[in-house]
């Protein structure tokens, strides 16, 4: 066990809609990065989030924002939900910048 | 652009050998280098890590060495058991206060042989 819980694990959506994902951080982690990974893939950098600001970006569309809240959880929002959204989301937290992360089982989007 | 490449994709290997997977990475300004394992159904598992500044760091069972020159990292399992199958990443971490990104390569598939 990570310490790193993502909700829901599995999520079906409808092309258009919108999504939150939920990230709760290990006990004491400031620092939370975002991953989408396709099928057979590696994890593709979403954005970091430190101690409540994004501080780190991917090549991913404004569709995908999110958050960090005080206590260190975060969000992932998708708007407008394109087929090609479909893939394990995954976060991970740690302390800082360039030390070890602990990552989440992930959330299984499918868009239809 | 950038990127973190893997030399192969699968890697099959007889237990108790040991086994070694190769990585090639492009930005040399990269600060940070870690490796995961990832099981089917499961968010990858850190294994080992190193900084820019080192050239070789060891864990239980586990090297890493890194060679900035080629740009070039590999992970070496020593007695390599059944429990290591799985799908292996090297990522690599940049940047500085304007913004930090880590780049994962695509993976390496071990197979464990009994």
């Amino acid at each position: 066990e990570t310490g790193v819980t993502q909700s829901p694990t599995h999520l079906i959506k409808t092309r258009g809609q919108q999504v939150t994902l939920r990230c709760s951080s290990q006990s004491g982690h400031n620092t939370v990065s975002w991953y989408q990974q396709a099928l057979g893939q590696g994890p593709q950098f979403i954005f970091q989030y430190y101690r409540e600001e994004e501080n780190g970006r991917g090549n991913f569309p404004p569709r995908f924002s999110g958050l960090q809240f005080p206590n260190y959880s975060s969000e992932l929002n998708v708007n407008a939900l394109e087929l090609d959204d479909s893939a394990l989301y995954l976060c991970a937290s740690s302390l800082g910048h360039f030390s070890r992360a602990f990552f989440g089982q992930g959330t299984r989007l499918t868009v239809v | 652009g950038e990127s973190v490449g893997l030399h192969l994709p699968t890697l099959s290997v007889q237990e108790g050998d040991n086994s070694i997977i190769n990585c090639a990475y492009s930005n040399s300004a990269s600060d940070y280098f870690i490796w995961y394992k990832q099981e089917s159904g499961k968010g990858p598992q850190f294994i080992i890590d190193i900084r820019s500044n080192m050239d070789k760091r060891q864990g239980q069972r586990v090297t890493v060495l890194l060679n900035k020159t080629v740009k070039h990292l590999s992970l070496q399992i020593a007695a390599t058991q059944p429990g290591d199958s799985a799908v292996y990443f090297c990522a690599e971490s940049s940047g500085n206060t304007g913004g930090f990104k880590t780049i994962f390569g695509a993976g390496t598939r071990l197979f464990v042989k009994a």
